[in-house]
Protein backbone atom coordinates (compact mmCIF):
# COMPACT_ATOMS: atom_id res chain seq x y z
CA UNK A 1 0.00 0.00 0.00
CA UNK A 2 0.59 3.40 0.22
CA UNK A 3 3.45 5.50 2.40
CA UNK A 4 3.41 8.74 3.51
CA UNK A 5 6.42 10.07 5.47
CA UNK A 6 6.34 13.94 6.80
CA UNK A 7 8.95 16.07 8.30
CA UNK A 8 9.66 17.37 10.32
CA UNK A 9 7.91 16.31 13.36
CA UNK A 10 8.33 19.33 15.52
CA UNK A 11 8.18 22.79 13.96
CA UNK A 12 8.97 26.31 16.04
CA UNK A 13 8.56 29.28 14.34
CA UNK A 14 8.28 33.19 15.25
CA UNK A 15 5.20 35.13 14.30
CA UNK A 16 5.57 36.47 10.72
CA UNK A 17 7.88 34.02 9.70
CA UNK A 18 7.21 31.11 7.25
CA UNK A 19 6.63 27.05 7.75
CA UNK A 20 7.54 24.58 5.79
CA UNK A 21 6.66 20.74 6.06
CA UNK A 22 7.37 18.64 3.72
CA UNK A 23 5.88 14.85 2.47
CA UNK A 24 7.10 12.01 0.41
CA UNK A 25 4.82 9.15 -0.74
CA UNK A 26 5.55 5.91 -2.64
CA UNK A 27 2.52 5.00 -5.01
CA UNK A 28 3.11 6.58 -8.41
CA UNK A 29 -0.87 6.27 -8.76
CA UNK A 30 -1.41 8.56 -5.84
CA UNK A 31 -2.91 11.41 -7.57
CA UNK A 32 -4.82 13.60 -4.43
CA UNK A 33 -2.88 14.87 -1.64
CA UNK A 34 -5.03 17.02 0.70
CA UNK A 35 -3.56 18.90 4.23
CA UNK A 36 -5.46 18.69 7.61
CA UNK A 37 -4.90 20.67 10.68
CA UNK A 38 -6.09 19.39 13.66
CA UNK A 39 -6.14 21.38 17.32
CA UNK A 40 -5.95 19.96 20.45
CA UNK A 41 -9.33 18.16 21.19
CA UNK A 42 -10.85 18.29 17.63
CA UNK A 43 -11.16 16.43 14.37
CA UNK A 44 -8.65 16.99 11.56
CA UNK A 45 -10.07 19.70 9.04
CA UNK A 46 -9.11 20.45 5.03
CA UNK A 47 -7.12 23.32 4.79
CA UNK A 48 -6.43 23.25 1.31
CA UNK A 49 -5.95 20.28 -1.02
CA UNK A 50 -3.72 19.48 -4.86
CA UNK A 51 -4.69 17.16 -7.22
CA UNK A 52 -1.85 15.73 -9.41
CA UNK A 53 -2.78 17.46 -12.75
CA UNK A 54 -1.55 20.75 -10.77
CA UNK A 55 1.94 21.73 -9.34
CA UNK A 56 0.87 24.49 -7.15
CA UNK A 57 -2.27 25.65 -5.58
CA UNK A 58 -2.18 29.06 -3.54
CA UNK A 59 -4.70 30.27 -0.67
CA UNK A 60 -4.46 33.37 0.85
CA UNK A 61 -1.07 32.53 2.92
CA UNK A 62 -1.02 29.00 2.56
CA UNK A 63 0.26 27.18 -0.53
CA UNK A 64 0.97 23.61 -1.27
CA UNK A 65 3.31 22.51 -4.05
CA UNK A 66 3.55 18.91 -6.02
CA UNK A 67 6.69 17.03 -7.42
CA UNK A 68 5.10 14.03 -9.40
CA UNK A 69 8.74 12.96 -10.43
CA UNK A 70 10.25 13.01 -7.24
CA UNK A 71 7.07 12.04 -5.40
CA UNK A 72 6.76 14.96 -3.00
CA UNK A 73 4.55 17.89 -1.84
CA UNK A 74 4.61 20.56 0.51
CA UNK A 75 2.80 23.10 2.32
CA UNK A 76 4.12 26.52 2.78
CA UNK A 77 2.88 28.98 5.46
CA UNK A 78 3.43 32.35 5.23
CA UNK A 79 3.09 34.97 7.69
CA UNK A 80 2.50 32.66 10.46
CA UNK A 81 0.22 33.78 13.43
CA UNK A 82 -0.18 32.06 17.09
CA UNK A 83 -3.43 30.55 16.02
CA UNK A 84 -1.79 28.86 13.23
CA UNK A 85 -0.52 26.67 15.50
CA UNK A 86 -1.77 23.05 15.62
CA UNK A 87 -0.70 19.89 13.86
CA UNK A 88 -0.83 19.49 10.51
CA UNK A 89 -1.12 16.10 8.84
CA UNK A 90 -0.35 15.42 4.96
CA UNK A 91 -2.19 12.77 3.50
CA UNK A 92 -2.21 10.96 -0.44
CA UNK A 93 -4.72 8.77 -1.88
CA UNK A 94 -5.17 7.04 -5.06
CA UNK A 95 -9.08 8.55 -6.25
CA UNK A 96 -11.10 6.56 -8.21
CA UNK A 97 -13.82 3.86 -7.12
CA UNK A 98 -13.55 0.36 -6.18
CA UNK A 99 -12.13 -0.94 -3.01
CA UNK A 100 -9.25 0.79 -1.41
CA UNK A 101 -9.22 3.48 -3.78
CA UNK A 102 -9.99 6.57 -2.02
CA UNK A 103 -8.61 6.00 0.89
CA UNK A 104 -6.22 8.55 2.37
CA UNK A 105 -3.09 7.54 3.41
CA UNK A 106 -2.14 10.11 6.24
CA UNK A 107 1.27 10.91 7.67
CA UNK A 108 2.69 11.16 10.84
CA UNK A 109 2.15 14.94 11.67
CA UNK A 110 3.97 18.05 12.68
CA UNK A 111 3.45 19.70 15.72
CA UNK A 112 3.56 23.56 14.53
CA UNK A 113 4.12 26.44 17.56
CA UNK A 114 3.96 30.00 16.34
CA UNK A 115 5.70 32.05 19.57
CA UNK A 116 4.47 35.23 19.46
CA UNK B 1 -25.19 22.70 7.59
CA UNK B 2 -24.55 21.16 11.09
CA UNK B 3 -21.01 19.15 11.15
CA UNK B 4 -20.62 15.27 11.77
CA UNK B 5 -21.80 14.32 15.40
CA UNK B 6 -20.05 11.75 17.34
CA UNK B 7 -20.56 10.41 21.01
CA UNK B 8 -19.57 9.31 23.30
CA UNK B 9 -16.59 11.79 23.63
CA UNK B 10 -14.39 10.15 26.25
CA UNK B 11 -14.83 6.32 27.54
CA UNK B 12 -12.62 4.54 30.00
CA UNK B 13 -13.05 0.62 29.75
CA UNK B 14 -11.05 -1.89 31.39
CA UNK B 15 -9.14 -4.19 29.24
CA UNK B 16 -11.28 -7.82 27.32
CA UNK B 17 -14.36 -5.32 27.59
CA UNK B 18 -17.02 -3.95 25.05
CA UNK B 19 -17.32 -0.40 23.81
CA UNK B 20 -19.55 1.22 20.83
CA UNK B 21 -18.89 4.55 19.77
CA UNK B 22 -21.68 6.28 17.41
CA UNK B 23 -21.77 8.61 14.38
CA UNK B 24 -24.22 10.92 12.88
CA UNK B 25 -22.44 12.19 9.12
CA UNK B 26 -23.22 15.07 7.23
CA UNK B 27 -26.77 15.15 5.64
CA UNK B 28 -26.96 14.07 2.36
CA UNK B 29 -22.79 12.06 2.74
CA UNK B 30 -23.23 8.90 0.78
CA UNK B 31 -19.44 7.85 2.24
CA UNK B 32 -18.67 7.25 5.98
CA UNK B 33 -15.56 6.42 7.06
CA UNK B 34 -14.20 5.19 10.91
CA UNK B 35 -10.50 5.96 11.22
CA UNK B 36 -8.00 5.16 14.31
CA UNK B 37 -5.95 7.41 15.16
CA UNK B 38 -2.89 6.34 17.97
CA UNK B 39 -1.38 9.03 20.00
CA UNK B 40 1.09 10.78 17.82
CA UNK B 41 0.43 9.14 14.62
CA UNK B 42 -1.36 10.21 11.62
CA UNK B 43 -5.26 8.45 11.44
CA UNK B 44 -5.68 5.31 10.09
CA UNK B 45 -8.47 3.97 8.15
CA UNK B 46 -10.44 0.92 9.26
CA UNK B 47 -13.55 1.26 7.76
CA UNK B 48 -15.38 2.68 4.29
CA UNK B 49 -19.02 2.80 3.61
CA UNK B 50 -21.00 4.07 0.58
CA UNK B 51 -24.50 4.80 2.07
CA UNK B 52 -25.07 1.29 3.94
CA UNK B 53 -22.29 -1.08 1.87
CA UNK B 54 -18.98 -1.82 2.78
CA UNK B 55 -16.51 -0.25 0.33
CA UNK B 56 -13.28 -0.93 2.11
CA UNK B 57 -12.35 -2.99 5.54
CA UNK B 58 -9.14 -4.30 4.49
CA UNK B 59 -7.86 -3.11 8.05
CA UNK B 60 -10.35 -3.79 10.16
CA UNK B 61 -9.20 -5.99 13.06
CA UNK B 62 -12.61 -8.15 12.41
CA UNK B 63 -11.76 -10.89 15.12
CA UNK B 64 -12.85 -8.11 17.65
CA UNK B 65 -13.94 -5.07 15.96
CA UNK B 66 -17.52 -4.58 13.79
CA UNK B 67 -19.18 -1.91 12.18
CA UNK B 68 -22.51 -1.23 10.58
CA UNK B 69 -24.37 1.69 9.12
CA UNK B 70 -28.22 1.22 9.24
CA UNK B 71 -29.97 2.74 6.56
CA UNK B 72 -26.90 4.44 5.05
CA UNK B 73 -27.10 7.18 7.52
CA UNK B 74 -25.79 6.74 11.57
CA UNK B 75 -23.05 4.37 12.17
CA UNK B 76 -21.58 2.40 15.05
CA UNK B 77 -18.57 0.72 15.66
CA UNK B 78 -17.68 -1.59 18.02
CA UNK B 79 -14.91 -3.15 20.19
CA UNK B 80 -15.51 -6.39 21.77
CA UNK B 81 -13.30 -7.45 23.54
CA UNK B 82 -10.77 -4.43 23.67
CA UNK B 83 -7.24 -4.42 24.47
CA UNK B 84 -4.70 -2.42 25.77
CA UNK B 85 -4.03 -1.56 22.35
CA UNK B 86 -6.86 -0.11 21.24
CA UNK B 87 -6.16 3.01 23.28
CA UNK B 88 -6.59 5.79 20.39
CA UNK B 89 -9.19 8.55 19.35
CA UNK B 90 -11.44 6.89 16.84
CA UNK B 91 -12.21 9.32 14.79
CA UNK B 92 -15.73 9.20 12.14
CA UNK B 93 -15.40 11.23 8.90
CA UNK B 94 -18.14 12.05 6.31
CA UNK B 95 -18.09 12.75 2.03
CA UNK B 96 -20.33 13.64 -0.65
CA UNK B 97 -18.90 10.73 -2.54
CA UNK B 98 -16.39 7.64 -2.83
CA UNK B 99 -14.30 8.50 -4.91
CA UNK B 100 -11.28 9.80 -2.34
CA UNK B 101 -10.89 13.31 -4.29
CA UNK B 102 -13.55 14.73 -1.99
CA UNK B 103 -13.16 16.68 1.08
CA UNK B 104 -13.43 13.99 3.67
CA UNK B 105 -14.80 15.98 7.33
CA UNK B 106 -14.03 15.01 10.09
CA UNK B 107 -16.42 14.59 13.81
CA UNK B 108 -14.60 15.89 17.06
CA UNK B 109 -13.73 11.98 17.75
CA UNK B 110 -13.85 9.77 21.04
CA UNK B 111 -11.13 9.21 23.40
CA UNK B 112 -10.64 5.39 24.21
CA UNK B 113 -8.69 4.81 27.24
CA UNK B 114 -8.17 1.10 28.08
CA UNK B 115 -6.94 -0.02 31.45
Amino acid sequence: GENVEQHPSTLSVQEGDSAVIKCTYSDSASNYFPWYKQELGKGPQLIIDIRSNVGEKKDQRIAVTLNKTAKHFSLHITETQPEDSAVYFCAASIGGRGSTLGRLYFGRGTQLTVWP
Amino acid sequence: EAGVAQSPRYKIIEKRQSVAFWCNPISGHATLYWYQQILGQGPKLLIQFQNNGVVDDSQLPKDRFSAERLKGVDSTLKIQPAKLEDSAVYLCASSRGGTGQETQYFGPGTRLLVL
